[in-house]
């Protein structure tokens, strides 16, 4: 079955420690996103691409960074410089040029201790 | 800025009970409207709204949308427990979505 997987389900990083979320998808989507929920709080644009080896910055990009080598693969590395990097991490792809078909991953649940 | 505004942010009702969801927005392009519905991680799709008017119906969940007035609502109707969870709503004014905080929803049995 097509789908996304995200990896690890729940992930703990200590202070200072970079830390690498994994997203893959076998829907053949070109399109891939990074959001960040926080409670009480919509989703949150933090990285977005739309082809392999192109990526757009979204509305909270400071202190992540993504890579698109890979049509199916898009990491996201939550650096030392996010301020507060506790927070639920969701992945979605989607057709280009399409918005109702946004597929989610079951996301990672990330906390700095 | 472009927003997406929904209330209640949560609510509670008893089994049964039917429940109105709200959904406002102003973007600068409007493409569509979708409610996606999150139980505990991944949200699931729910609805696509493009056209002012037209209801969208499925099962005991119906949502419709006034793009005169700029919102939407989602109704359910005899919910059940297993309708709690959180209601998304996001606006595609560009093909990518600006989202709402969200509605919690609990059902009591």
């Amino acid at each position: 079955d097509g789908g996304i997987t995200q990896s690890p389900k729940y992930l703990f990083r200590k202070e200072g420690q970079n830390v690498t979320l994994s997203c893959e998808q076998n829907l053949n989507h070109d399109a891939m996103y990074w959001y960040r929920q926080d409670p009480g709080q919509g989703l949150r644009l933090i990285y977005y691409s739309q082809i392999v080896n192109d990526f757009q910055k979204g509305d909270i990009a400071e202190g992540y960074s993504v890579s698109r080598e890979k049509k199916e693969s898009f990491p996201l590395t939550v650096t030392s410089a996010q301020k507060n990097p506790t927070a639920f991490y969701l992945c979605a792809s989607s057709i280009v040029g399409t918005s109702y078909g946004y597929t989610f991953g079951s996301g990672t649940r990330l906390t700095v201790v | 800025e472009d927003k997406v505004v929904q209330s209640p942010l949560s609510l509670v009702v008893h089994e049964g009970d039917t429940v109105t969801l709200n959904c406002s927005y102003e973007v600068t392009n409007f493409r569509s409207l979708l409610w996606y519905k999150q139980e505990k991680k991944a949200p699931t799709f729910l609805f696509m709204l493009t056209s002012s008017g037209i209801e969208k119906k499925s099962g005991r969940l119906s949502s419709i949308l006034d793009k005169k007035e700029l919102f939407s609502i989602l109704n359910i109707t005899a919910t059940q427990t297993g309708d709690s969870a959180v209601y998304l709503c996001a606006v595609d004014p560009n093909y990518q979505l600006i989202w709402g905080a969200g509605t919690k929803l609990i059902i009591k049995p």
